[in-house]
């Protein structure tokens, strides 16, 4: 089993549609959690950090729930530009301590359309 | 500041050929690291390291060397290029918060 998992897609919407992607992970030690986008052929970007009460940047929210292992993020009002991958991504922790090691989800595809 | 600065964008290797990938950054981060990425398999740590002297690999380090002699500088070195390390390659240095990338290497081994 992957650390970090998400469904790859691609999730194809119409222009101002609403849309959530989930990302579970398997080390209940994970200590941070990010929301990278990527554009074709270019190198990641961080989209936000997720925070344990949740937090929301414009059209943006991420939630974390610690309980079942998964974060989300949610885009509302969805853009043309909004078409990208979305990385999931965890701290990799072990034992008491944090490595520092970041671990990648395998990335979901948003495809919006006209 | 230029950021994460990685070379070359393009390189094409013959089976056995070595090389070094390239990356600088000028934001005094003690974190580095070398990620691969593959179709359908997202980003794989390669190497990683917390400081100068100091590396450890990552999930698949198979293949690669690295070296950290200064803050700034972290190179990947294939000894022996193989199909296998076709792939594209990101370097990235990192706060707690953020991971600043390179633009990448796009690397094909024939």
């Amino acid at each position: 089993r992957k650390e970090v998992e998400q469904d790859p897609g691609p999730f194809n919407v119409p222009e101002g549609a609403t849309v959530a992607f989930n990302c579970t992970y398997s080390n209940s030690a994970s200590q941070s959690f990010f929301w990278y986008r990527q554009d074709c052929r270019k190198e990641p970007k961080l989209l936000m950090s997720v925070y344990s009460s949740g937090n929301e940047d414009g059209r943006f929210t991420a939630q974390l729930n610690r309980a079942s292992q998964y974060i989300s993020l949610l885009i509302r009002d969805s853009k043309l530009s909004d078409s990208a991958t979305y990385l999931c991504v965890v701290t990799h922790s072990r034992g008491s301590g944090n490595t520092g090691k970041l671990i990648f989800g395998q990335g979901t595809t948003l495809q919006v359309k006209p | 500041n230029a950021g994460v600065t990685q070379t070359p964008k393009f390189q094409v290797l013959k089976t056995g050929q070595s090389m070094t990938l390239q990356c600088a950054q000028d934001m005094n981060h003690e974190y580095m690291s070398w990620y691969r990425q593959d179709p359908g398999m997202g980003l794989r740590l390669i190497h990683y390291s917390v400081g100068a002297g100091i590396t450890d690999q990552g999930e698949v380090p198979n293949g690669y060397n690295v070296s950290r002699s200064t803050t700034e500088d972290f190179p990947l070195r294939l000894l022996s290029a193989a199909p296998s390390q076709t792939s594209v390659y990101f370097c990235a240095s990192r706060t707690r918060e953020k991971l600043f990338f390179g633009s990448g290497t796009q690397l094909s081994v024939l």
